[in-house]
């Protein structure tokens, strides 16, 4: 079983203030998913990354995947309480069309 | 543009009774996927559909059946609602694409078992 290990689970800061959230494996992974989601909405996609070391950029949210795939991480710099949900990582394996996803980091951003 | 559509949004059921969550995606999408959200426990894989015609389990399957009744549509049914099955259910679907598996979500049933 492919597990994801998310840090920290719970993260409260002040607007304007830089975080970075990790996603981490003992597994390989072809791709993994950054989602957001807010209360009571389905989570929402934010950027997939499929090659090992790549980075992507989504306005303030910079999303990294580990050389070896086994590890992601989103960094947001000068964070605004627009940005508060739950960040979610999901890793997708091969052909067998699954999505194994982290337990989570809940992010509070007070302005 | 629709997405993916749940129904019902919410639902209480009593100990035993049963019930089917409906879900229909228009974006020709090959697979489907039905999750769990509880409270510190993240997003757990009920059962998937990777195309029409083809279901299989996923991490917590007991007390589910599924019916990929159409490449459209992919229901979820308790036979014997529980109250451990009290929860927040999703239903995604996605590109049948090797390497590069997006979800695109629901709004969410949030089930109640008393």
């Amino acid at each position: 079983t492919q597990l994801l290990e998310q840090s920290p689970q719970f993260l409260s800061i002040q607007e304007g203030e830089n975080l970075t959230v990790y996603c981490n494996s003992s597994s390989v992974f072809s791709s993994l998913q950054w989602y957001r989601q807010e209360p009571g909405e389905g989570p929402v996609l934010l950027v997939t990354v499929v090659t090992g070391g790549e980075v992507k950029k989504l306005k303030r949210l910079t999303f990294q995947f580990g050389d070896a795939r086994k590890d992601s991480s989103l960094h947001i710099t000068a964070a605004q309480p627009g940005d508060t949900g739950l960040y979610l990582c999901a890793g997708g394996g091969g052909s067998n069309y699954k999505l194994t996803f982290g337990k989570g980091t809940l992010l509070t951003v007070n302005p | 543009n629709a997405g993916v559509t749940q129904t019902p949004k919410f639902q209480v059921l009593k100990t035993g009774q049963s019930m089917t969550l409906q879900c229909a995606q228009d974006m020709n999408h090959n697979s489907m996927y039905w999750y769990r959200q509880d409270p510190g426990m993240g997003l757990r894989l009920i059962y998937y559909s990777a195309s029409e015609g083809t279901t299989d389990k996923g991490e917590v399957p007991n007390g589910y059946n599924v019916s990929r009744l159409n490449k459209r549509e992919f229901s979820l049914r308790l036979e014997s609602a529980a109250p451990s099955q009290t929860s927040v259910y999703f239903c995604a679907s996605s590109p049948q694409i090797t390497r590069n598996t997006e979800a695109f979500f629901g709004q969410g049933t949030r089930l109640t078992v008393v």
